[in-house]
């Protein structure tokens, strides 16, 4: 079974450009995440898709960020305009639906704000 | 609300040493917990979780942890420690609907 994928694996900008995050769930996978990893920090969910509702976005912050999951599948995390504190590792997961059960994680994207 | 506190962002052994990672929550409602390992480069894998039932949850690689409701404790240990266990460990609290909340992380340090 193919795991979480996640492109580009890193990524370098200037502050005030713009920069975009892709992800492809595991298959049949209904809900998905992505989560914020500060350096030193554990991850913080920023939104969670269930198909391609939002279940939870309270933590993204809707002025500069933005994602979408059209079809319920793949989906694409935006930032714009980036700033100096969104150099983070950005992670994907997904999981089945209902339950408890287990996050798969992609290897996520590094991202440098210069 | 749920929070996870690690207990040492550090921690270093021998191999072949006992390995304890320390996690403590706060959870108003009976907590799901987890713990997450991270290897250089990579994203997360579960290694273990706890929802309901035996309190002592075995693992993957040889690591256990046990669900000490009076302490609001999750603690992870490993008999024997290995050069391959060498990476960052995440407790995480779930308050329902598939959420997790993640510590701040501890990393395991494993030297000959």
């Amino acid at each position: 079974e193919a795991g979480v994928a996640q492109s580009p694996r890193y990524k370098i900008i200037e502050k005030r450009q713009s920069v975009a995050f892709w992800c492809n769930p595991i298959s049949g996978h209904a809900t998905l995440y992505w989560y914020q990893q500060i350096l030193g920090q554990g991850p913080k969910l920023l939104i969670q898709f269930q198909n391609n509702g939002v279940v939870d976005d309270s933590q993204l912050p809707k002025d500069r960020f933005s994602a979408e999951r059209l079809k319920g599948v793949d989906s694409t995390l935006k930032i714009q305009p980036a700033k100096l504190e969104d150099s983070a590792v950005y992670l994907c997961a997904s999981s089945s639906y209902g339950g408890e059960n287990e996050q798969f994680f992609g290897p996520g994207t590094r991202l440098t704000v210069l | 609300a749920q929070s996870v506190t690690q207990l040492g962002s550090h921690v270093s052994v021998s191999e072949g040493a006992l390995v304890l990672l320390r996690c403590n929550y706060s959870s108003s409602v009976p907590p799901y917990l987890f713990w997450y390992v991270q290897y250089p480069n990579q994203g997360l894998q579960l290694l273990l979780k706890y929802t309901t039932g035996a309190t002592l949850v075995k693992g993957i690689n040889g690591f256990e942890a046990e669900f000490k409701k009076s302490e609001t404790s999750f603690h992870l240990t490993k008999p024997s420690a290995h050069m391959s266990d060498a990476a960052e460990y995440f407790c995480a609290v779930s308050p329902g609907y598939n959420k997790l909340i993640f510590g701040a992380g501890t990393r395991l340090a494993v030297h000959p």
